[in-house]
């Protein structure tokens, strides 16, 4: 089966401590992203790769970094900096090439505060 | 940050009634729309991607139409029924790869 997978399904962090989501696809994508949902509102872009070894901010970046040392990996580290990390995290991922950008979605993590 | 709105917010729809509601973008530096639908514990699945003024694509009853010179899209749901319950998404594309999502429309066909 071809797909996203994420994990966990649920996380809780304690303060002042760093956790890591997990991002795995095998649909041979190059471009992946990782999108924050709070509820309410859309998905917010945190962080996004073209590339293998590449990646560049989206419009909520501050309190999170991301690596991406492999095409079918992107995890997303969210940090202490971060003060307000509760919130749905969705991965995703697509071909990154051309117009038709369809990003295929993961089942996500729902991230607490302890 | 571009701006990308949906409207309604939510709405309840009787089974059998058509209804539709709004995304409104950006009209300059278009590149394409996208609409997803977003099923409650599911991952969000993309319905359409629209890339010329006046696109119409159909998907079952489900049906979108594009002005991008006004910078809106319009989607449509003929004859609901209780699976069509979902949040759907539209997300603006400008040149690049990035998608910029709507806050969503959320929908309820009630039985």
């Amino acid at each position: 089966d071809g797909g996203i997978t994420q994990s966990p399904k649920y996380l809780f962090r304690k303060e002042g401590q760093n956790v890591t989501l997990s991002c795995e696809q095998n649909l041979n994508h190059d471009a992946m992203y990782w999108y924050r949902q709070d509820p309410g509102q859309g998905l917010r872009l945190i962080y996004y790769s073209q590339i293998v070894n590449d990646f560049q901010k989206g419009d909520i970046a501050e309190g999170y970094s991301v690596s991406r040392e492999k095409k079918e990996s992107f995890p997303l580290t969210v940090t202490s900096a971060q003060k307000n990390p509760t919130a749905f995290y969705l991965c995703a991922s697509s071909r990154g090439q051309g117009v038709k950008n369809i990003q295929y979605f993961g089942a996500g993590t729902r991230l607490s505060v302890l | 940050i571009l701006n990308v709105e949906q409207s309604p917010q939510s709405l309840h729809v009787q089974e059998g009634d058509s209804t539709n509601f709004t995304c409104s973008f950006p009209s300059s530096n278009f590149y394409a729309l996208h609409w997803y639908r977003w099923e409650t514990a599911k991952s969000p699945e993309a319905l359409f991607v629209m890339t010329l003024n006046g696109d119409e694509k159909k998907k079952g009853r489900i049906s979108a139409t594009l002005n991008t010179k006004e910078g809106y899209s319009y989607l449509y749901i003929k004859g609901s029924q209780p699976e069509d319950s979902a949040t759907y998404l539209c997300a603006f594309q400008a040149a690049g790869n990035k998608l910029t999502f709507g806050g969503g429309t959320r929908v309820l066909v009630k039985p």
